[in-house]
This record gives C-alpha cells, sequence and structure tokens, in this order.
C-alpha cells in the first residue's frame, strides 16, 4: 500500500495481558516514529527509530512499553501486563529521511487500545 | 519544555462562515511549525506548514501565519464547509540530537453544520 499500516484496528486486553501492535511503514522510510494519544488530547512522542536503530525511547511511560525494528522496516511496539492506564490510541508515523532536518512525517490510523 | 496551546472546541459554525483556531506556542530556538487533520476514521494528515517567521502555510482554502512576535500560529479560513469538520491539531517541531519529533496541541474539534 502507499501509506503507513497499522494492526489490529483495534485491540482488547484485560489488564495484567500483553499485547503486540505492529506498523508497516511507508516502503523506504528510514525514520519511524510511535506516538501515544489518549482520549480527548493531542497525540504524545513515545519512540524514535532510525533504520534499525532505535535513537531515542525518552517517550515510553514505563519498561512495560518496548519497540523494536529489527530489519529497519516493520515495527512492533509491545505492552506488556497492561494497565487501564494504557488505553490510547497508538499510532506510527514514518518520514523519507533521517538526520536533524525536517522530514514530513506520515501517520498511520493508529490502533485504539483498550484495557479493561 | 516545549509546548503547544490551542483553544478548546468544540467549534461549531455553519457552513460559508470564517474560521479561526488559535494557537500559541513555547519553545527554545525556531521550530517548524505545523497544522494536522484528523477527519473521522482517518490517520492524521499534514494540513499546511510553516517553517520561519513570518512564513504563511496554506491549502485547502487553510491558512496560518507563523508569528514570532506573538509566539503564534493560527489557523483561519475564510469560508467553511461541512466537510471541514474534523479535528484539528497544531504542532511544533522539537529538535533533538539526529531527529526532529513532534509536539501537538490537545486538539480542536470542528464541526460545521449544512
Amino acid at each position: 500500500g502507499a501509506g503507513v499500516s497499522q494492526s489490529p484496528r483495534y485491540k482488547v486486553a484485560k489488564r495484567g495481558q500483553d499485547v503486540a501492535l505492529r506498523c508497516d511503514p511507508i516502503s523506504g522510510h528510514v525514520s519511524l516514529f510511535w506516538y501515544q494519544q489518549a482520549l480527548g488530547q493531542g497525540p504524545e512522542f513515545l519512540t524514535y527509530f532510525q533504520n534499525e536503530a532505535q535513537l531515542d525511547k525518552s517517550g515510553l511511560p514505563s519498561d512495560r512499553f518496548f519497540a523494536e525494528r529489527p530489519e529497519g522496516s516493520v515495527s512492533t511496539l509491545k505492552i506488556q501486563r497492561t494497565q487501564q492506564e494504557d488505553s490510547a490510541v497508538y499510532l506510527c508515523a514514518s518520514s523519507l529521511g533521517g538526520g536533524a532536518s525536517y522530514n514530513e512525517q506520515f501517520f498511520g490510523p493508529g490502533t485504539r487500545l483498550t484495557v479493561l | 519544555g516545549n509546548s503547544v496551546t490551542q483553544m478548546e472546541g468544540p467549534v461549531t459554525l455553519s457552513e460559508e462562515a470564517f474560521l479561526t483556531i488559535n494557537c500559541t506556542y513555547t519553545a527554545t530556538g525556531y521550530p517548524s511549525l505545523f497544522w494536522y487533520v484528523q477527519y473521522p476514521g482517518e490517520g492524521l494528515q499534514l494540513l499546511l506548514k510553516a517553517t520561519k517567521a513570518d512564513d504563511k502555510g496554506s491549502n485547502k482554502g487553510f491558512e496560518a501565519t507563523y508569528r514570532k512576535e506573538t509566539t503564534s500560529f493560527h489557523l483561519e479560513k475564510g469560508s467553511v464547509q461541512v466537510s471541514d469538520s474534523a479535528v484539528y491539531f497544531c504542532a511544533l517541531s522539537e529538535r533533538n540530537t539526529g531527529f526532529q519529533k513532534l509536539v501537538f496541541g490537545t486538539g480542536t474539534r470542528l464541526l460545521v453544520s449544512p
């Protein structure tokens, strides 16, 4: 496809379960971002990859959150022992270039996670 | 840290009315500024951007001017349509070592009635 895709689109988990959220960026895009969007709020940065390297994970809220991008393409955000406060929409974005210069970020539709 | 503040919604207008959504920011340095739009059931889309002071971004009849002296980037449209109903996010780019991340406001929902 031409855009960023994410799966699943919706995920319901019981408290304490582990979940894995997938992001397929636009082919050839070097940079990949994860954001968390709580209900009624704007997206907040979680982590950034340049190819397979995770250059910044300062936004991950706890050590229960883990992200990887082992081959520099598809990325997975994993949340262990989910809590109710993890309920949010998780957005993935990719951009063509890397580095400190501005590169437009293209967003996927998001995965809505609900923790019961 | 850097932050973005935008007016609370919802903003409710009739078709063809004039739109203003206020956005102000706090930042060190000279960030780029953006407006993103989120239509129901869709992902965030870049609406317009401005990369330096006094730049005007424009797209689809929307425009916003980067005002460094007032640290503002207000979104305007002269005549809204029902199809403009969406959530609008103001954002800035925060430069980190080796990459730029986006810092968003809380979003403003626009509802346009026929």
